[in-house]
């Protein structure tokens, strides 16, 4: 099982771009990279997914060195209503389950 | 856009007592899953489910627990004897594809308070 690690909690101001870096150095060469949203007493909400390079769409974008052995989800101009939990996850070879771990809370402040 | 649904919301139930969670997954999905968060907590897997029969299952997932999907579109988790530590909320999630790429959708949850 490829682990994720990424940082507890972060805080950032409206209209800042936000980068969350989330590292997963047992990465597999099938793996894809998967970010989901978690609004409170909400299920959490896929944002974006890439393999490799630079994705991008209308809610954030997606940064892979060639190593895959990080990626970063970058939020541009963030507003309050971006506060939430972002989740980083690497899929579990083999078995049919998606594990999430403790995510990263980020605080957009006024 | 579809959506994953799923009912009731708010389930209060008193310790002993069996409860239904209902889930209608998003139409052209294959593979359901259930997963939990008390309060505060990480989103814990539960079950997966796909072509009528578990997938995974997590050690949470004891014999109090079952999942059943009885007609084509409704998938429910059924706790059989509620106890208090099983005060959560619920979410239920669907994809059509499993594999490294997929992606989950996830429905608004059912909150279960065990008194």
């Amino acid at each position: 099982l490829a682990k994720t690690t990424q940082p507890i909690s972060m805080d950032s101001y409206e209209g800042q771009e936000v980068n969350i870096t989330c590292s997963h150095n047992n990465i597999a060469t099938n793996d894809y990279i998967t970010w989901y949203q978690q609004f409170p007493s909400q299920g959490p909400r896929f944002i974006i997914q890439g393999y490799k390079t630079k994705v991008t769409n209308e809610v954030a974008s997606l940064f892979i060195p060639a190593d895959r052995k990080s990626s970063t989800l970058s939020l541009p101009r963030v507003s309050l209503s971006d506060t939430a939990v972002y989740y980083c996850l690497v899929p579990s070879t083999g078995g049919f389950k998606t594990i999430f771990g403790a995510g990263t809370r980020l605080f957009v402040k006024a | 856009e579809p959506e994953v649904t799923q009912t009731p919301s708010h389930q209060v139930t008193q310790m002993g007592q069996e409860v239904i969670l209902r889930c209608v997954p998003i139409s052209n999905h294959l593979y359901f899953y259930w997963y939990r968060q008390i309060l505060g907590q990480k989103v814990e897997f539960l079950v997966s489910f796909y072509n009528n029969e578990i997938s995974e299952k997590s050690e949470i997932f004891d014999d109090q627990f079952s999942v059943e999907r009885p007609d084509g579109s409704n998938f429910t988790l059924k706790i059989r004897s509620t106890k208090l530590e099983d005060s959560a909320m619920y979410f239920c999630a669907s994809s059509w594809v499993k594999g490294t790429n997929e992606k989950l959708f996830f429905g608004s949850g059912t909150q279960l308070s065990v008194l």
